[in-house]
C-alpha cells in the first residue's frame, strides 16, 4: 500500500482565491509527522509546514494551513489568498519513527498547482 | 548558512561510466538521504544513513552505492551506470531524534543525464 497519496496530479485556482490540495497517509505508527514541501520549476525543495500526529490543533504558517484529521488520515494542505507564485509542484511527505528515532521519510506522487492571473 | 551542499549540479555521463556524487550538510544532522527524481514524479529513496557509520537501503537502491564519510559527508555511487538511472539526484539531511518535526532539508540537486 502507498504510504501517501496525492489524488490530484494537477489542479488550477485563480489568483486570490483559496485551494486545497489533498493528501492522505497509511501508517500504524502512533507518532509520525506530516509535511508539506513546495517545489517550484527551478527544482529546489521548500519545506512549507509540518503536523505532528499528536498536535491538536491545525498547523499555520502564514497562508498556508494544514487541514489534518487524524481519523480520516489526511492532511491536506490549504493555501489560501493564492499568488502567482504559489504556481509549483506540492509534495506531501510523512516521517515514521519509534523510539525517539525519526529516520523514515515517505513522499506522494506530487500535485501541479498552477495559478491564473 | 551553506545547508545541504551538492556536487556537481550538472552531469553528463556514457553508459558504463562510473561517478560519486557528493554532498556534504553542515547543520551537525544525524540523518542524511539519498534521492531520484523522474520527470513529473516524486521522490523516490534509494539509500539513507540514519547516522554516522550505518546505511540503509530504500525503495531504489539497485545500481548504486553509497558511503557515510562522516556526520557531514554522505556520497553516491554509481558504478556502472545505465541509462535508466539518467534522474535528478537530491541529497537531504535532517535530524532524526526528539519529537520527529524536524524537516528534511534538501541540496539543490543534481542533473544527470546518460546517454
Amino acid at each position: 500500500a502507498q504510504k501517501i497519496t496525492q489524488t490530484q496530479p494537477g489542479m488550477f485556482v485563480q489568483e486570490k482565491e483559496a485551494v486545497t490540495l489533498d493528501c492522505t497517509y497509511d501508517t500504524s505508527d502512533q507518532s509520525y509527522g506530516l509535511f508539506w514541501y513546495k517545489q517550484p520549476s527551478s527544482g529546489e525543495m521548500i519545506f512549507l509546514i509540518y503536523q505532528g500526529s499528536y498536535d491538536e490543533q491545525n498547523a499555520t504558517e502564514g497562508r498556508y494551513s494544514l487541514n489534518f484529521q487524524k481519523a480520516r488520515k489526511s492532511a491536506n494542505l490549504v493555501i489560501s489568498a493564492s499568488q502567482l507564485g504559489d504556481s509549483a509542484m506540492y509534495f506531501c511527505a510523512m516521517r515514521e519513527g519509534q523510539g525517539g528515532n525519526f529516520n523514515k521519510f515517505y513522499f506522494g506522487s506530487g500535485t501541479k498547482l498552477n495559478v491564473k492571473p | 548558512n551553506a545547508g545541504v551542499t551538492q556536487t556537481p549540479k550538472f552531469q553528463v555521463l556514457k553508459t558504463g561510466q562510473s561517478m560519486t556524487l557528493q554532498c556534504a550538510q553542515d547543520m551537525n544532522h544525524n540523518s542524511m538521504y539519498w534521492y531520484r527524481q523522474d520527470p513529473g514524479m516524486g521522490l523516490r529513496l534509494i539509500y539513507y544513513s540514519a547516522s554516522e557509520g550505518t546505511t540503509d537501503k530504500g525503495e531504489v537502491p539497485n545500481g548504486y552505492n553509497v558511503s557515510r564519510l562522516n556526520k557531514r559527508e554522505f556520497s553516491l555511487r554509481l558504478e556502472s551506470a545505465a541509462p535508466s538511472q539518467t534522474s535528478v539526484y537530491f541529497c537531504a539531511s535532517s535530524e532524526s531524534r526528539g519529537k520527529g518535526n524536524q524537516p528534511q532539508h534538501f541540496g539543490d540537486g543534481t542533473r544527470l543525464s546518460i546517454l
